[in-house]
């Protein structure tokens, strides 16, 4: 069983502070996904990446960065977090084979609160 | 009973009854959808996907089918279970060759004895 595991399920965190989220997966997908959830908003996506060391912004990249250096973990950053980054953050992961398409799996999620 | 899933957020069936959840998507170069499942306290996951190459795929218990013509996918849950409480989200792909995925706001289904 594909398995993205999440290195925190809760966080709290103040104005300010760098945060980091870790993911991993342990099935050699390609493409890794952070999300972050919030209610009646449904996920939206911060950033992917379809290889190491690549990424490509989603549709709310603002206020964050993120990092792959080793093809099964991708880090999501906070540089300066803000109250409004209040969230619950959704890793995800799926293969890469062109001309198909493949579900994505995800992580338990960080709930992350910035006080 | 039925919801459609961007703008009546909330279904409530009787535990034995069919329910069918709706989802408008929105791009005409989506030819792949997916719905998950996501319980209280976890990630979403994956319950049935279908290409558009077809307009109706079964599972245990559920049923996908997609209307291109409308631009509507629905998911159907026969005899629903305490278990199956959740939010449900339709995701498409809108033609993306990255994997990506675009998903709707969810769904909250509730399962009443």
């Amino acid at each position: 069983d594909v398995k993205v595991t999440q290195s925190s399920r809760y966080l709290v965190k103040r104005t300010g502070e760098k945060v980091f989220l870790e993911c991993v997966q342990d099935m050699d997908h390609e493409n890794m996904f952070w999300y972050r959830q919030d209610p009646g908003l449904g996920l939206r996506l911060i950033y992917f990446s379809y290889d190491v060391k690549m990424k490509e912004k989603g549709d709310i990249p603002e206020g964050y960065s993120v990092s792959r250096e080793k093809k099964e973990r991708f880090s999501l950053i906070l540089e300066s977090a803000s109250t409004n980054q209040t969230s619950m953050y959704l890793c995800a992961s799926s293969p890469f084979d062109r001309g198909t398409d493949n579900e994505q799996f995800f992580g338990p999620g960080t709930r992350l609160t910035v006080l | 009973g039925e919801s459609v899933g961007l703008h009546l957020p909330t279904l409530s069936v009787q535990e034995g009854d069919n329910s069918i959840i709706n989802c408008a998507y929105s791009n005409s170069a989506s030819d792949y959808f997916i719905w998950y499942k996501q319980e209280s306290g976890k990630g979403p996951q994956f319950i049935i996907d279908i290409r558009s190459n077809m307009d109706k795929r079964q599972g245990q218990r559920v049923t996908v089918l997609l209307n291109k013509t409308v631009k509507h996918l629905s998911l159907q849950i026969a005899a629903t279970q305490p278990g199956d409480s959740a939010v449900y989200f339709c995701a498409e792909n809108r033609g993306s060759t990255l994997g990506r995925l675009y998903f709707g706001r969810g769904t909250q289904l509730t399962v009443w004895p």
